[in-house]
Order: C-alpha cells, then structure tokens, then sequence
C-alpha cells in the first residue's frame, strides 16, 4: 500500500518563478492537508482540501499561494513569485475518509524541499 | 497565544534511560493527542495517538494524557541512540492538527 506521495523532492526555483508542488494521497484517502516547515521551526498547518472542496484555507498567505485537489489527479500548492522566504520543507498529509477515532490521524509524506535562490 | 507548548531542548539523556517529553495546549475542545518523530530532513513519523485521559503503551513508548491538566506527555523506556530525533506533539480539535514546535532528544552511548 503506497503511501502519501509527493513530487518533486526538491525543488529550486528563481525569485518571481512559480513553484508547483504536487501530492497523491494514500490509497484510500480523500481527506489532503498541507504544512510548511521553516528551518528550525515546527510545522504550520496551511490548508485542508477534499476532493473538489477547500475545507480550511486559515494557514494560507493572502497572496501567492493556492491549493487545489482537483476530481481527478493529485492535489497541488502552487506558489507565484516565489520569494527567498518561500524557501522551506513543504509536507502532504492525507487521512482516510471515516469518522472514526483512528479517521483522525494523518500520515505524512517524504515533502517537497523548496530552495528560492 | 501558542496553542501546543513544548520544551525545544535538547534534551539529552544517556543509552538505557527513560527520556520523558512534555507537551501542554490551550484549547479545550482538543480530543485527540499525537507524537510524531522526525529525523533530520525527514518526514515526520507517527509513534503514538491517545484520545483518553490516562497511559496508553505501546513498546518502548508511553504517551500520557490529562485532559484537565491540558497536558500531554511522552515517556520513552530503554532509550536508544537512534532515538535522537525531534519529537512533535499535535492536537486535533474542531481544526486539523496543530503542532508545537518540537523537542530534540539526543541519546547519548
């Protein structure tokens, strides 16, 4: 059973490029969250997406920074104009589709490590 | 107000010991507690859920919860050098989980 997998690993992109990080969730899940995690510090809840559906957006930046997990497809957080302090880790998670206790554990993919030079 | 408190360490403690790690929240509502582990440049690692007030063990680990307290605690027995890691503490209530900041433990041989 393939986990929670993220595309690309690292990636480095140029001030003012676009950055597109990608993430397909367990088999089996339909519930995606996204967190960043700046050097040194904890891991910031930014946005939680069903398919089709922003659940919650209250860690997203006003400007640059959207999510989607479309129908079909993986789930993606695209940053515009990206700036040096974009640079961070950038973790997926998914959990599964129940309510039960054990829906409300999230597991984590290997994350995106974004370097804006 | 930071919602999930943790010590940053480093927490050092010596091969064979118990390292006890501490995590106190805010929110009332929360009612679902977690430890995760990450390892330097990696993803964090679930170890331990708790929902209870009380222990609940599982190896090596024992993750401790009073509700009243606001209080969440994680005990690791017969530590090992490859336990050196950071330890995070989240908590789920009506929002998706938050997390403190984390504490490095190092196990020392």
């Amino acid at each position: 059973n393939a986990g929670v997998m993220q595309n690309p690993r690292h990636l480095v992109r140029r001030r003012g490029q676009e950055a597109r990080l990608r993430c397909s969730p367990m088999k089996g899940h339909s519930h995606v969250y996204w967190y960043r995690q700046l050097p040194e510090e904890g891991l910031k809840f930014m946005v939680y997406l069903q398919k089709e559906n922003i659940i919650d957006e209250s860690g997203m930046p006003k400007e640059r920074f959207s999510a989607e997990f479309p129908k079909e497809g993986p789930s993606i957080l695209r940053i515009q104009q990206v700036v040096r302090g974009d640079s961070a880790a950038y973790f997926c998670a998914s959990s599964p589709t129940t309510s039960t206790s054990s829906g409300n554990t999230i597991y984590f993919g290997e994350g995106s490590w974004l370097t804006v030079v | 107000q930071k919602e999930v408190e943790q010590n940053s360490g480093p927490l050092s403690v010596p091969e064979g010991a118990i390292a006890s790690l501490n995590c106190t929240y805010s929110d009332r509502v929360s009612q679902s507690f977690f430890w995760y582990r990450q390892y330097s440049g990696k993803s964090p690692e679930l170890i331990m859920s708790i929902y209870s007030n009380g222990d609940k063990e599982d190896g090596r680990f024992t993750a401790q919860l009073n509700k009243a307290s606001q209080y969440v605690s994680l005990l690791i027995r017969d530590s090992q050098p490859s336990d050196s890691a950071t330890y995070l503490c989240a908590r789920k209530g009506n929002t998706p989980l938050v997390f403190g900041k984390g504490t490095r433990l190092s196990v020392i041989a």
